[in-house]
């Protein structure tokens, strides 16, 4: 089992962005994706959760309206998007799959910086 | 602010054992929902090291140990090395928010 996101961006305030998590060995329909938020020297903050199956999305009401969740079963890959970017969205952003024991696989982690 | 409440640091001597307090409330932890516990090293991404309150995944090592109790759990690791200089985070799921939530983390330093 695999999770790998996108790399790293760098983009200024007001401008679009889309971040992508792609799995792999196993059955990408079947597990939820979650998505993590960690502000530079910060915790970690949960953003909320994606069923790749049939797109059900829950948001953390911290991020509701603030990202958009999407899923691609045909790439096998999981997407964040954010429709206008501002400096305090500059973070490192994870995805996890949800198992039967919880969080175990993530990915890498994006890296997006948002500076004019 | 962090739904779960964790110290933020902690320190010990190797060989020692150190806990890390996770407290929550009435909606998450005391809800019976069951609190896992993540390690995660500098740059890197979190590596979880219980589940279910007490499990520990596959090649983590048994120093690890995990327990709750009413509205609050602990990460117990004895034997200290260093390589267990870390931040540890616990998560839990909150029903009043409909989701998962995470303690604000601790920073456990090996002296």
């Amino acid at each position: 089992v695999q999770l790998v996101q996108s790399g790293a961006e760098v983009k200024k305030p007001g401008e679009s962005l889309k971040i992508s998590c792609k799995g792999s060995g196993y059955s990408f329909t079947s597990n939820w994706i979650g998505w993590v938020r960690q502000m530079p020297g910060k915790g970690l903050e949960w953003m909320g959760i994606i069923y790749p199956g049939d797109s059900d999305t829950r948001y953390s009401p911290s991020f509701q309206g603030q990202v958009s969740f999407s899923a691609d079963k045909s790439t096998s890959t999981a997407y964040v998007q954010w429709s206008s970017l501002k400096a305090s969205d500059t973070a490192m952003y994870y995805c996890a799959r949800l198992d039967s024991s919880g969080w175990y696989y993530w990915g890498q982690g994006t890296l997006v910086t948002v500076s004019s | 602010q962090p739904v779960l409440t964790q110290p933020p640091s902690v320190s010990g001597a190797p060989g020692q054992r150190v806990t890390i307090s996770c407290t929550g409330s009435s909606s998450n932890i005391g809800a019976g929902y069951n609190v896992l516990w993540y390690q995660q090293l500098p740059g890197t991404a979190p590596k979880l090291v219980i589940y279910g309150n007490s499990n520990r995944p596959s090649g983590v090592p048994a120093r690890f140990s995990g327990s709750k109790s009413g509205t609050s759990a602990s990460l117990g690791i004895t034997g200290l090395q260093a390589e267990d200089e870390a931040d540890y985070y616990c998560q839990s799921y909150d029903s009043s928010l409909s989701g998962w939530v995470f303690g604000g983390g601790t920073k456990l330093t090996v002296l």
